[in-house]
């Protein structure tokens, strides 16, 4: 099972809001889980990741949460703002093999 | 400035001419990778490459071919178009920290 399930899809939030991005997988062997967000016309570029040995990461105002008994994670960010309004991508990975990624969710911060 | 360079940025093709998209990253990165970013599929991998002279297939590798003779180089080669290969084409590096370095996309469009 090497499929990681994101959602929503899109996502529409005001400023100052938080914005929460879910995934979920199945494979217990994963073991990095990392956050992508991506601007239009541009690559994804890593923004945030964590380990399963810790159940929270925050980096400004963003938070990876992660609940290893259930096997899901979650994007937080808190007090959004229009400069967030990107696509997000999830994704996760088996020791060194390859990233599994996420299907994406687009955020769109309104003013 | 590190970077991933992909060519061309954008283009508009006819089913059966043969293309190449070029990627050249100049971190002197031992893993480099292609993806496809298709709406609601997320980035799928299509082909990857360890090092020079060594490349695998990802998921979704039909009508496609790479090759790896220098580090630095990673061209994507699509023999014969079809529509169905109409996508926006990343390709990425990896840093020792398992972090990906994405391009900034090639956007092809087969008629």
């Amino acid at each position: 099972q090497q499929q990681v399930k994101q959602s929503p899809q899109s996502l529409i939030v005001q400023k100052g809001g938080i914005s929460i991005i879910n995934c979920a997988y199945e494979n217990t062997a994963f073991d990095y889980f990392p956050w992508y967000q991506q601007f239009p016309g541009k690559g994804p570029a890593l923004l945030i990741a964590i380990r399963p040995d810790v159940s929270e990461k925050k980096e400004g105002r963003f938070t990876i949460s992660f609940n290893k008994s259930a096997k899901q994670f979650s994007l937080h960010i808190m007090d959004s703002q229009p400069g967030d309004s990107a696509t997000y991508f999830c994704a996760a990975r088996p020791g060194f093999q390859k990233l599994v990624f996420g299907t994406g969710t687009r955020l769109l911060v309104s003013p | 400035e590190a970077q991933v360079t992909q060519n061309p940025r954008y283009l508009i093709t006819v089913t059966g001419k043969k293309l190449t998209v070029t990627c050249s990253q100049n971190m002197n990165h031992e893993y480099m990778s292609w993806y496809r970013q298709d709406p609601g599929l997320g980035l799928r991998q299509i082909y990857y490459s360890m090092n020079v002279e060594v490349t695998d297939k990802g998921d979704v590798p039909e009508g496609y071919k790479v090759s790896r003779k220098e580090k630095r180089n990673f061209p994507l080669i699509l023999e014969s178009p079809s529509p169905n290969q109409t996508s926006l084409y990343f390709c990425a590096s990896k840093r020792n920290t398992g972090e990906l370095f994405f391009g900034e996309g090639s956007r092809l469009t087969v008629l």
